[in-house]
Order: C-alpha cells, then structure tokens, then sequence
C-alpha cells in the first residue's frame, strides 16, 4: 500500500501565476482533504471532497479551488498567487473522515 | 467553530525523561480527538485517536493521552524519551468533516 501520494514535492511559482497540485489517496480511501500549512503554524483546513464534490470549505478565498476524479484522487488549484500562498500543501485521505492519512506535502514557494 | 490550544510551542526533555505535550479543546459537543507527529520535511502522521471510547488512549511508540472533559483536555505522554521522538507534534479535535489543529508543540531531546 503506497499510501497518500503527493506531487510535487517542491514548486517554485511567481506572484499571479498558477498552480495544480495533485493527490492520489491511500487505497480503499473515497474522501481527499486539503491544508495549508505555514511555517511555524499547524495545518488549516482548505476544503474537502467526497463523491467528486466539495463538501466543506474552510475559511480560503475563491482562488482556491479543487477537483476529485472518479478514481478518487484529486487536485488543489491555486490562482493570481501571493506572496502568502508560500506554504506546505498537504492532502489528506479517509474513509469516513475521522481518520485522516497525511501524504509529505507539497512545499509551494511564490516569489 | 473549535479550537485547539497547544500550551508550549517549544518542550526540552533528557533522554529517558517523561514527555508531556499539552493540549486543550473547545467544543459544545464531545468530540474526536487526535495527535499528529511531523517530522522534518514530512506530512502528518497519527500517532493517535480518541473517539469516545476509553478515556485513556495508547498509540504508536510508547505515547498515550487521556481525556479528561471536565478539564476539556487531551494531554500526550510518554513515560521515557528517546532521540527518536525529537519532532513537531500537533493535537487535533473534530466534531463532523473539519479538522482544527493547534500551532504545534516542537519536542527536544536531549542527550
């Protein structure tokens, strides 16, 4: 079981331009979750999607959207990105949203 | 909406000493709770869960917490340190989809 897969690992970005991020979550698992982790914070809650729907939103702009496809993997896209989008991108994956497995993250630097 | 508080955002224990991470929640409503360690360019992983079972829990590595409602806490412990456990470790509580963390609390060990 490979579990919660993530790519990139690293992503260079300049300010106003965008970015896709994927996720392939653990197997067996329907549910991908998204956060945003600043350095030095603990991980906010982005959105989360189930069934190829957004099922909940955290508290993100609109330039924050996402997608689930049918094989339950997903993508964080990110556009006009600010100097604050700088961040640790982490996917999460669950079957009934109580137990949530984290991949490595993706480190998104915006210059 | 939740919140988490994580008392400590920097903890030094000898090897060998007793690790005590605190964490307390706000919730109307008995909720899950967990604890999350990262390690250094890594994601999140469980170290463990409380979903109203037993008060006391026991995880991974030698760490156990207890809920204690009256005191609406969910404090980490670990009776001896290893080098090993030298990371950043965040308490999380949920009551439906989201997931609140705290700020993290940075463990040392010393030799």
């Amino acid at each position: 079981d490979a579990g919660v897969t993530q790519s990139p690992t690293h992503l260079i970005k300049t300010r106003g331009q965008q970015v896709t991020l994927r996720c392939s979550p653990k197997s067996g698992h329907d549910t991908v979750s998204w956060y945003q982790q600043a350095l030095g914070q603990g991980p906010q809650f982005i959105f989360q999607y189930y069934e190829e729907e957004e099922r909940q939103r955290g508290n993100f702009p609109d330039r924050f959207s996402g997608h689930q496809f049918p094989n339950y993997s997903s993508e964080l896209n990110v556009n006009a990105l600010l100097l604050g989008d700088s961040a640790l991108y982490l996917c999460a994956s669950s079957f009934d949203s109580y137990e949530q497995y984290f991949g490595p993250g993706t480190r998104l630097t915006v210059t | 909406a939740q919140s988490v508080t994580q008392l400590g955002s920097h903890v030094s224990v000898s090897e060998g000493a007793l690790v005590l991470l605190r964490c307390n929640y706000s919730s109307s409503v008995p909720p899950y709770l967990f604890w999350y360690v990262q390690y250094p360019n890594q994601g999140l992983q469980l170290l463990l869960k409380y979903t109203s079972a037993a008060t006391l829990v026991k995880g991974i590595n030698g760490f156990e917490a207890e809920f204690k409602k009256s005191e609406t806490s969910f404090h980490l412990t670990k009776p001896s340190a290893h080098m090993s456990d030298a990371a950043e470790y965040f308490c999380a509580v949920s009551e439906s989809i989201q997931f609140y963390f705290g700020t993290g609390t940075s463990l040392t060990v010393i030799p």
